[in-house]
């Protein structure tokens, strides 16, 4: 079976420009979390779906920062007017539950410029 | 407050040296905990998941335990590939708490 999948694997960008990331969860997950991970450090919680809602959107750094999922599936995380300091790399998960095991794509590598 | 704290941040062990990871919580209603291995460049895989206090996994060289207030991932005689961030997570039913990892270095 597939696993979570990112999209893509590397994207270098200027600052000020906008990007979107994807994430494709595992078949059947209803829950999805995307996290940033600075070189070095470790996971930073930026938001939780549950289906199409994300009840807990509490880790987003700012209102540049946003994320829709479709279809209880897919999800998109948009950065806007990027700084340099979001360069990080940005890790999708995806669990059956919020409570159970949660599996984790590659990420995406984001560098502003 | 509910934290999760792992130590020590970094270990570097000769082959076969054997060790143990800590991680310690204070969580109310825990509802399961987790241990990853992290690889450079790539995202958390998973290892173990424990449920309540005195249950004990084993994959290959790794054994994790878990008490009412910390869990151990026990490395037995370890090899140069289990070199890695291992971390730690936990469940409470609304939160999802990961730690900041431990870095292995297994050295030949």
């Amino acid at each position: 079976g597939a696993g979570v999948s990112q999209s893509p694997s590397n994207k270098v960008t200027e600052k000020g420009k906008d990007v979107e990331l994807r994430c494709d969860p595992i078949s059947g997950h209803t829950a999805l979390y995307w996290y940033r991970q600075s070189l070095g450090q470790g996971l930073e919680f930026l938001i939780y779906f549950q289906g199409n809602s994300a009840p807990d959107k509490s880790g987003l750094p700012s209102d540049r920062f946003s994320a829709e999922r479709t279809g209880g599936s897919v999800s998109t995380l948009t950065i806007q007017r990027t700084q340099q300091e979001d360069s990080a790399v940005y890790l999708c998960a995806s669990s059956q539950t919020r409570t159970n095991i949660q599996y984790f794509g590659a990420g995406t590598r984001l560098s502003v410029l | 407050e509910d934290q999760v704290t792992q130590s020590p941040e970094a270990l570097r062990l000769q082959e076969g040296e054997s060790s143990s990871l800590n991680c310690s919580y204070t969580v109310s209603g825990l509802r399961g905990l987790f241990w990853y291995r992290q690889d450079p460049g790539k995202g958390p895989e998973f290892l173990f998941t424990l449920y309540s206090a005195g249950e004990e996994k084993e994959k290959e060289r790794l054994k994790a335990t878990l008490t009412k207030k910390e869990s151990f991932l026990h490395i037995t005689a370890p090899k140069p590939e289990d070199s890695a961030t291992y971390l730690c997570a936990l469940s409470t039913g609304n939160q999802f708490y990961f730690g900041t990892g431990t870095s292995l270095t297994v050295i030949p």
